[in-house]
């Protein structure tokens, strides 16, 4: 069964400090992977789309990973506004649905 | 990309009555999905909409309780009937684009008393 797994659940970071969050997915062939951002009460927002093990995308402070087992979104010296959960997600080959972790709730404080 | 919306962006609806949510976007697209979040929760599917057949519904979800309709390439509905308090949540539309991306509305936020 397709499954994806994201952690930690929730991070907190102090402004400037750089992390990494991690998803572990679980696919029958592996058609993407993509990487969204959500803050409270609204709709996700599209960040990256990863579709080969070593592939990398970079967008401001953020750049996502690619490996045959996981992705990586590392954070380079974060700022409060980058607070949202992060939201990481696949489709396969078999089908356009895509398929949910359970987010990493990122807080960062000046 | 595309642009989304939804309407309403929020309600607050009694238990027992029906909320239609409209989903509308910017470009013709074939797919449409149609999700729930609940609080705290992560994303899940309702159903999927293509224009010109019926929605496909995931499983727990049933077409009496959530009746989708696509009428063309840029709009969809989706009604939740009869309501009950359990079904509070955030109600999202995404569509399909090239390469497999999906981009979503901003959510409608519904609350059942």
């Amino acid at each position: 069964e397709d499954q994806v797994t994201q952690s930690p659940e929730a991070l907190r970071l102090q402004e400037g400090e750089s992390s990494s969050l991690n998803c572990s997915y679980t696919v029958s062939g592996l058609r993407g992977l993509f990487w969204y951002r959500q803050d409270p009460g609204k709709g996700p927002e599209f960040l990256f789309t990863l579709y080969s093990a070593g592939e990398e995308k970079e967008k401001e402070r953020l750049k996502a990973t690619l490996t045959k087992k996981e992705s990586f979104l590392h954070i380079t010296a974060p700022k409060p506004e980058d607070s949202a959960t992060y939201l990481c997600a696949v489709t396969s080959y078999n089908t356009d649905k895509l398929i949910f972790g359970t987010g990493t709730r990122l807080q960062v404080f000046p | 990309s595309a642009v989304i919306s939804q309407k309403p962006s929020r309600d607050i609806c009694q238990r027992g009555t029906s909320l239609t949510i409209q989903c509308q976007v910017d470009s013709q697209v074939t797919m449409m999905f149609w999700y729930r979040q609940q609080p705290g929760q992560s994303l899940t599917l309702i159903a999927t909409a293509n224009q010109g057949s019926e929605a496909t519904y995931e499983s727990g979800f049933v077409i009496d309780k959530f009746p989708i309709s696509r009428p063309n390439l840029t709009f969809s509905t989706l009604t939740v009937s009869n309501m009950s308090p359990e079904d509070s949540s955030i109600y999202l539309c995404s569509v399909l684009l090239g390469r497999g991306e999906q981009y979503f509305g901003p959510g409608t936020r519904l609350t059942v008393t």
